[in-house]
């Protein structure tokens, strides 16, 4: 069974604050995803990877930093955190890429962040 | 407006009944994928239909795709409260490069 955990599960920041959300895939899948869902926008695209080192640009980037360090190592970085940042972030992975839609996505549990 | 979404934002149904969800979309898909998010959890893929295909079956859970009228189903049977959830739908297409997910129909079974 394909795995993805994300940490911490709860966040609570102030405007202006520094967060970083992790994530780890134990699927040895090459590609990694972090959405936010929100009421009213469904899932969002904000950063994806296609292997340690790479990063690419999702749909809503704005505000948000991420980095792959390792096959297994995803992070989302908002370094001056706004209180439109508030959401639920997923993390998810799948061993190809979603442009053919033949892959599944996985996802971790989630991480819901506050910025007060 | 949305590339892909569910044509009902709520359902209820009571234990054992069917139910179907919706799904319409915008463009030339290659595949769709059914997705459902139970409470704290994160969505997990329950069908993957390809736009060559019809329909899908897992255990209870029957997709249809008509790619003429842009249209999916996700007909559950003899429902349980476990099924319980949020259902997305999620489409894929050549003109882009990721999956785009509608905006989900809360499903509630109820004893």
């Amino acid at each position: 069974e394909a795995a993805v955990t994300q940490s911490p599960r709860n966040k609570v920041t102030v405007t202006g604050g520094n967060v970083t959300l992790s994530c780890r895939q134990t699927n040895s899948h090459n590609y990694m995803y972090w959405y936010r869902q929100d009421t009213g926008h469904g899932l969002r695209l904000i950063h994806y990877s296609y292997g340690a080192g790479n990063l690419q640009i999702g749909d809503v980037p704005d505000g948000y930093k991420a980095t792959r360090t390792t096959q297994e190592d995803f992070f989302l970085l908002l370094e001056l955190a706004s209180p439109s940042q508030t959401s639920l972030y997923f993390c998810a992975s799948s061993e190809f890429g979603q442009g053919a839609g033949q892959n599944t996505l996985y996802f971790g549990a989630g991480t819901r962040l506050s910025v007060l | 407006s949305q590339l892909a979404e569910e044509n009902s934002w709520a359902l209820s149904v009571h234990e054992g009944e069917s139910v179907t969800v919706n799904c319409s979309y915008k463009t030339s898909i290659t595949a769709l994928q059914w997705y459902r998010q139970k409470s704290g959890k994160g969505p997990a893929q329950l069908i993957l239909i390809r736009s060559n295909e019809r329909e899908k079956r897992n255990g209870r859970l029957r997709a249809t795709l008509d790619t003429s009228s842009q249209s999916s189903s996700l007909s559950i049977t003899a429902t349980r409260c476990e099924d319980t959830a949020v259902y997305f739908c999620a489409i894929a297409s050549s003109s882009f490069s990721k999956l785009v997910f509608g905006q989900g129909t809360s499903l509630s079974v109820v004893p």
